[in-house]
């Protein structure tokens, strides 16, 4: 079956210039999460998405980013007014969402590679 | 809070050799541990995972992890490195009450022919 897929692969931007990043998950996950990745960091989460809950946003760095899930599916994550230090890939995973939460194994997308310039 | 620290961002090994990759974590409570691995553009995938019950945790291609609650620690081993074994590695750590991981900075293996 498919995996979890993002898109673009890749984005070039221009700082100040807004950017959407798409998350498909795992048919049937119902969590779902997005991290950052940096250079030489390891991966910094964002935000959880689990059924129709409120979302986990404890992980967001500004009030530049938000994220959405649409019909507990599609994810999109909205990064305004770039800077140049969001310059990362972010990755987004999925996993079951049954009541295992945090022992449940992630299935992780490819990335998006995000330069803004 | 709870942290991970991976000693090594760079470890070489050669094909045959022993690999040993360091975890170690910080945690207020009992925690689940994880080893991802990612090939080269590839996303991460589950290496082995610790819940609760054996210490000795065995994964794929051959891994395997010993959870040590006196030293915080949660090392990755093979036996024999195979070429294929090449990749970025990050151990994680979750705890029970919460849905948040917390991911090493990763480790990247080299395997020498």
């Amino acid at each position: 079956g498919a995996g979890v897929s993002q898109s673009p692969s890749n984005k070039v931007t221009e700082k100040g210039k807004d950017v959407e990043l798409r998350c498909d998950p795992i048919s049937g996950h119902t969590a779902l999460y997005w991290y950052r990745q940096s250079l030489g960091q390891g991966l910094e989460f964002l935000i959880y998405f689990q059924g129709n809950s409120a979302p986990d946003k404890s992980g967001l760095p500004s009030d530049r980013f938000s994220a959405e899930r649409t019909g507990g599916s599609v994810s999109t994550l909205t990064i305004q007014r770039t800077q140049q230090e969001d310059s990362a890939v972010y990755l987004c995973a999925s996993s079951l969402g049954g009541s295992g939460g945090a022992v449940e194994t992630q299935y992780f997308g490819p990335g998006t590679r995000l330069l803004v310039l | 809070a709870q942290s991970v620290t991976q000693l090594g961002s760079h470890v070489s090994v050669s094909e045959g050799a022993l690999v040993l990759l360091r975890c170690n974590y910080s945690s207020s409570v009992p925690p689940y541990l994880f080893w991802y691995v990612q090939y080269p553009n590839q996303g991460l995938q589950l290496l082995l995972k610790y819940t609760t019950g054996a210490t000795l945790v065995k994964g794929i291609n051959g891994f395997e992890a010993e959870f040590k609650k006196s030293e915080t620690s949660f090392h990755l081993t093979k036996p024999s490195a195979h070429i294929s074994d090449a990749a970025e590695y990050f151990c994680a750590v979750s705890v029970r009450s919460g849905n948040q991981f917390y991911f090493g900075t990763g480790t990247s293996l080299t395997v020498i022919p």
